[in-house]
């Protein structure tokens, strides 16, 4: 059991650009959710997949965002045209049913800059 | 729906005093019930969780928290504060598949 990783760590990008983050969840984990998290805030939930199949979307989840697991394994968050508002920690968790409070993993985060 | 209130955006303790972070929820339904960890950084680490049963629930790093339901309460103890608890503490509630957090409450730990 590795933990959750996320990959860049790090990203700045000049508005407009698209940007692709990536999440490997605790392996054998069915449940894979993302959160986003801003400045002196707590996390708010975006999306969760079980398995392969993107079960629920936040209204923050707007058009230009997408979230896809196509294996049910990894999970890749894109968005398109970034705003400047677009920049905060994107966090990953995974899940898998342990007794019945399904608790979440988290990783270490991506933290996203739009200049 | 599901809701999380923290009182107190930053809290300051001297070493080796109690520490009491307040959290209150409202839930449509039996609330799930988590406190995390954040250094800076980095992503959350879970502290301890209510499900049921115990409303007494201990975790991590001599943290503790109780589960009253009739304050609609969740508030994080510890009775000695240690240097390495500063740090940005989140409470949550679930609610179906997401997690709803609170605010967060940045702890300062006065040498």
């Amino acid at each position: 059991d590795t933990g959750v990783s996320q990959n860049p760590r790090h990203k700045i990008t000049k508005r407009g650009q698209n940007v692709t983050f990536r999440c490997d969840p605790i392996s054998e984990h069915n449940r894979l959710y993302w959160y986003r998290q801003t400045l002196g805030q707590g996390p708010e939930f975006l999306t969760y997949f079980q398995n392969e199949a993107q079960l629920e979307k936040s209204r923050l989840l707007s058009d230009r965002f997408s979230a896809e697991r196509p294996k049910g394994s990894f999970s890749t968050l894109e968005i398109q045209r970034t705003e400047q508002g677009d920049s905060a920690m994107y966090l990953c968790a995974s899940s898998s049913p342990s007794g019945n409070t399904y608790e979440q993993y988290f990783g270490p985060g991506t933290r996203l800059t739009v200049t | 729906a599901q809701s999380v209130t923290q009182l107190g955006s930053h809290v300051s303790v001297s070493e080796g005093a109690l520490v009491l972070l307040r959290c209150n929820y409202s839930s449509s339904v039996p609330p799930y019930l988590f406190w995390y960890v954040q250094y800076p950084n980095q992503g959350l680490q879970l502290l301890l969780k209510y499900t049921t049963g115990a409303t007494l629930v201990k975790g991590i790093n001599g943290f503790e928290a109780e589960f009253k339901k009739s304050e609609t309460s969740f508030h994080l103890t510890k009775p000695s504060a240690h240097m390495s608890d500063a740090a940005e503490y989140f409470c949550a509630v679930k609610g179906n598949e997401k997690l709803t957090f609170g605010t967060g409450t940045r702890l300062t730990i006065i040498p």
